[in-house]
């Protein structure tokens, strides 16, 4: 198994550009997520799925959007990148929510991305 | 609004010694506090995670210790070695919201360790 991949693993934009960025997962989890990691701020989570077809926001949603066409892949998109959005992107995937500890989050290796 | 407050920012231990990393939270609906472990340019991974009906949970040479009433967590690591120097970070979460069936994580800001040889 592969666990959690994500693509590009580096890209670099200019202000007001458009990317999509890729996670696929395949240990058939039904959540999957979107976080930033910014220096001396943790991880924030941007948006999730609890299923396909179905996704919502995070934490610091604003200037991002995402998909889950496929129960394995969860595309994050930024539609104008802003230098603000510079910052090291990590999807994440989970089995259903169940008891407290009865699920864990896997994390992808992450994408770094920088906005000029 | 940081529910999660981690500190030291950054540590620096000798190798064989012990490493303490606390963390404190807000939100008494948190009921799974996990600890991730990150490596330099890798995903967190999860090292251990605790829930408040035990005060300690131990597994190897590392031990989260928990208090309810004062609202704080901690990881010690004993006998701390070189290849331990990573990123911990401290999270929680808590019962999920109605209707989403979703835990979110709410993660600290993060721990630098660097042990010594």
């Amino acid at each position: 198994n592969a666990g959690v991949t994500q693509t590009p693993k580096f890209r670099v934009l200019k202000t007001g550009q458009s990317m999509t960025l890729l996670c696929a997962q395949d240990m058939n989890h039904e959540y999957m997520y979107w976080y930033r990691q910014d220096p001396g701020m943790g991880l924030r989570l941007i948006h999730y799925s609890v299923g396909e077809g179905t996704t919502a926001k995070g934490e610091v949603p604003d200037g991002y959007n995402v998909s889950r066409l496929k129960k394995q892949n969860f595309l994050l998109g930024l539609e104008s990148a802003a230098p603000s959005q510079t910052s090291v992107y990590f999807c994440a995937s989970s089995r259903t929510s169940g008891r407290a500890g009865a699920y864990e989050q896997y994390f992808g290796p992450g994408t770094r991305l920088t906005v000029t | 609004q940081q529910q999660v407050k981690q500190s030291p920012q950054s540590l620096i231990v000798q190798k064989g010694g012990i490493s303490i990393i606390n963390c404190a939270y807000e939100n008494t609906a948190f009921d799974y506090f996990p600890w991730y472990q990150q490596f330099p340019g890798k995903g967190p991974a999860l090292l251990i995670a605790i829930r408040p009906d035990v005060s300690e949970k131990k597994e190897g040479r590392f031990t989260i210790s928990f208090n309810k009433s004062a609202k704080q967590f901690s990881l010690h690591i004993m006998d701390s070695q070189p290849g331990d120097s990573a990123t911990y970070f401290c999270a929680a979460s808590r019962v999920p919201t109605a209707g989403t069936g979703r835990r979110a994580l709410t993660f600290g800001s993060g721990t630098r360790l660097q042990v010594q040889p």
